[in-house]
This record gives C-alpha cells, structure tokens and sequence, in this order.
C-alpha cells in the first residue's frame, strides 16, 4: 500500500530534551515536506526536501533541522524543544513530475511541557 | 509573506446544495493551486488541483481559477453529510512548486 508514515504518532516530552519524529514513503517520491498545524494558523512549512542531500527552509524553520540521507527518509529534528512547539506535526511527499500534489502521513502530536 | 486567504467559517448547506468555497491568493506568479479536504482528527487529502484558467471537473467536484482576480474555488454538488469537513486551500510558489503555501481552511457543515 502506497503511504507515508510517521512515528511516533503521539509524543509528550520536556523543555530541551532533542527528539526525532520520523517519515517514511514508500512511493519513490522526490518531493518531501514537513508542515505544522496550530488553530488559528493553518498548515505552515517547515522544511521541504526536493532530493537527497537537497533541503531549504519553509516559513517557519526555525527551532527544527532536517536530512535527506535516503530519498524515503525525511526526519524532523527538534535539538532543544520549546513549548511553542507544541503542535500537530505532518509530513508529505509528492513526484516532482507531478506538479507537487502532496501525499500526507497521518500526523505526530507533540507536547513540549 | 505569500498569503493565501480563506473564510474560515463554518459553511452550512443543507444536503443535496452546492457548497461554494473560496480562496485568494496574493502572488501574482503562483502556477499550481490545490483544495486539500481535512476530516477531524485527520491529515489532510488531496481532492482537486487546477494549473490553467478555467474550471476543472471530477466527479461532484469543480474547482475554478482565475489568475487574473488571484481567486481559485471548489464547489460541490449534491452535497453530502459526508462531505462536512474542513477544506483547505493550498498554493504552489512561482517559479517552481516547493514551496507551497496552506490557506486556514474553510469548515464546512452539510446539514441532513
């Protein structure tokens, strides 16, 4: 079945403590995406990836690093979270000859206390 | 800061209705534009994408772009309960796609 998938799905941590929330596609795509959504503010970009080792910043990058060391790898990384980063987290991929029609993985909920 | 702006709602038709949701954008260059639908609790899904002028059919599904105004809408008929959830509408940057730019959502309410 052709999907993206994170883990966890569900995360409640510290202030500081680094975490990874990991995706996964399996559908050859070179296009993959980080977005968070907060009430109020819609999905916002983090990070977006059009290849392996090719990453750039979205709108809110900051606080979060990325890798594309596989092409059906793209990991989050929060080195030091904040409570403002409390949020619902989504990945997404897409064929780049597709004109970008994203494919999203089911959400992460993170909880930074 | 590309904006891409939605009524946030919440829409209400009754069943069997057309559901008109609209959406604008502000640069001017954006080629590819796309209505993502969102259940509770749920990600996001891909329903419609439109890259030309013009009006795009599938299914109960249209969705209508006119670059001219920076305006791209979804109307859906015979409107179904099922079909209440939030829309989103979401934006491709000019001069590429990568970076694409999410609209809050339009909620909508199909009421039986």
């Amino acid at each position: 079945e052709a999907q993206v998938t994170q883990n966890p799905r569900y995360l409640i941590t510290v202030t500081g403590k680094k975490l990874t929330v990991t995706c996964s596609q399996n559908m050859n795509h070179e296009y993959m995406s980080w977005y968070r959504q907060d009430p109020g503010l819609g999905l916002r970009q983090i990070y977006y990836s059009m290849n392996v080792e090719v990453t750039d910043k979205g709108d809110v990058p900051e606080g979060y690093k990325v890798s594309r060391k596989e092409k059906r790898n793209f990991p989050l990384i929060l080195e030091s979270p904040s409570p403002n980063q409390t949020s619902l987290y989504f990945c997404a991929s897409s064929l780049v000859s597709s004109g970008n029609e994203q494919y999203f993985g089911p959400g992460t909920r993170l909880t930074v206390t | 800061q590309k904006e891409v702006e939605q009524n946030s709602g919440p829409l209400s038709v009754p069943e069997g209705a057309i559901a008109s949701l609209n959406c604008t954008y502000s640069d001017r260059g954006s080629q590819s534009f796309f209505w993502y639908r969102q259940y509770s609790g749920k990600s996001p899904e891909l329903i419609m994408f439109i890259y030309s002028n013009g009006d795009k059919e599938d299914g109960r599904f249209t969705a209508q772009l006119n670059k001219a105004s920076q305006y791209v809408s979804l109307l859906i008929r015979d409107s179904q309960p099922s079909d209440s959830a939030t829309y989103l509408c979401a934006v491709g940057e000019s001069g590429g796609y990568q970076k694409v730019t999410f609209g809050i959502g339009t909620k909508l309410q199909v009421i039986p």
